[in-house]
């Protein structure tokens, strides 16, 4: 069954600490991409990535980080430089291009900072 | 200003009941129009597609866009509990993609 997995579903991180959330990937697409979902404020690209080994920036980059050294994989690791890191992060991914909007997603990671 | 606009409800009707949902935008190099539904604790899942102008209909649901008036909307006919979720409109074109608030849609029984 194709999809995306993203792990852990629930996590909790004390200020100061560095998480990183996993995506995963077994649709063969090119493109992946990172959301940030808060209430009220639907979904903000984080960073997003069209080929392995390269990644750019979304419009709120500030405080996370990415790799993408394998096509199935682009984990996202928020850092402590992050002033409000408590969110619903969503991985995507898609065969064309992020204009043409045919985005799957995965499940989705809820970060808590306590 | 917000390039897309949605107003995020929430909205409540009862089953059967027939519902609009709109967003409306300002960003004129947009060509590809999308709703995506949310259920409570997922991940959102495309729903509806149109490329430029026009309507389509899948089912229950009609998307209709009217690039003259910068206005998308969504349909759905014979309403159903199950429908209960977030629908969040999207546009896409000039390289980026922007998501409305989404709409948190209640159906009764």
């Amino acid at each position: 069954d194709g999809g995306i997995t993203q792990s852990p579903k629930y996590l909790f991180r004390k200020e100061g600490q560095n998480v990183t959330l996993s995506c995963e990937q077994n649709l063969n697409h090119d493109a992946m991409y990172w959301y940030r979902q808060d209430p009220g404020q639907g979904l903000r690209l984080i960073y997003y990535s069209q080929i392995v080994n390269d990644f750019q920036k979304g419009d709120i980059a500030e405080g996370y980080s990415v790799s993408r050294e394998k096509k199935e994989s682009f984990p996202l690791t928020v850092t402590s430089a992050q002033k409000n890191p408590t969110a619903f992060y969503l991985c995507a991914s898609s065969i064309t291009g992020l204009a043409t909007g045919e985005l799957f997603f995965g499940e989705g990671s809820r970060l808590t900072v306590l | 200003q917000k390039e897309v606009e949605q107003d995020p409800g929430p909205l409540s009707v009862p089953e059967g009941a027939i519902v609009s949902l709109n967003c409306t935008y300002s960003n004129s190099a947009f060509q590809y129009f999308m709703w995506y539904r949310q259920y409570s604790r997922k991940g959102p899942e495309l729903l509806m597609y149109t490329y430029s102008s026009g309507n389509k209909e899948d089912g229950r649901f009609t998307a209709q866009v009217d690039k003259s008036s910068k206005y998308i909307s969504l349909f759905i006919r014979d309403s159903q509990p199950s429908d209960s979720a977030t629908y969040l409109c999207a546009m896409g074109g000039a390289q980026k993609l922007v998501f409305g608030q989404g709409t948190r849609l209640t159906i009764n029984p």
